[in-house]
């Protein structure tokens, strides 16, 4: 079946540096959305990718889908304390199936 | 708005206890999907609905059966609990199956003992 992986599985950067997580699908699939879910709260999207090679941004996110549809990578630009907390990608493929990846735990220090 | 309503937030059973996790959605979303989060698992989709009258496994649906009578509710229920079943359980609904934005409830956190 599908499979979603995200590596790092916790990254601990100082405020103020970048941060770097990606997504691999075992997979192709027709679109990847971005969760994010602070400690103790419920993920909250983000943002969704459905073209091959696409590139959005949100203030200091930069989210990318991969050419061949099956990774995906979100940047954060100079981290500050609030962007703390899980970040998933979840990959919607051929099946009605919404499969989320393994999520990284950002941890910023001030 | 309430958006996705779960209940109960907090649960503690016996192993070989059965209940039911309520989830209602007010949004008239067609969609519905239970997950559950382990640490360093991930979310892992148990079952989902994609319109009333219609479910199909997910990822982890062994020992959990779900229903969909209505558009409005997808209640989770666990037939015999086991402590493998300790977690934090969450209901998600979208508008559109796996293309449009999933809104999640707040969760159950779910203790067997």
């Amino acid at each position: 079946g599908q499979q979603v992986m995200q590596i790092p599985q916790y990254q601990h950067v100082q405020e103020g540096e970048d941060f770097t997580t990606y997504c691999n699908s075992s997979t192709t699939l027709s679109n990847i959305q971005w969760y994010k879910q602070r400690p103790g709260g419920h993920p909250v999207f983000l943002i969704q990718l459905v073209k091959s090679g696409e590139v959005k941004k949100q203030k200091r996110l930069t989210f990318q889908f991969g050419e061949a549809k099956k990774n995906s990578s979100l940047h954060i630009t100079a981290t500050q304390t609030t962007d703390v907390g899980t970040y998933f990608c979840a990959g919607g493929g051929a099946t009605n199936k919404l499969i989320f990846g393994t999520g990284t735990l950002l941890a910023v220090q001030p | 708005n309430a958006g996705v309503t779960q209940t109960p937030k907090f649960q503690v059973l016996k192993t070989g206890q059965s209940m039911t996790l309520q989830c209602a959605q007010d949004m008239n979303h067609e969609y519905m999907s239970w997950y559950r989060q382990d640490p360093g698992m991930g979310l892992r989709l148990i079952h989902y609905s994609v319109g009333a009258g219609i479910t199909d496994q997910g990822e982890v649906p062994n020992g959990y059966n779900v229903s969909r009578s209505t558009t409005e509710d997808f209640p989770l229920r666990l037939l015999s609990a086991a402590p493998s079943q300790t977690s934090v359980y969450f209901c998600a609904s979208s508008l559109n199956r796996v293309h449009t934005e999933a809104f999640f409830g707040q969760g159950t956190r779910l203790t067997v003992v």
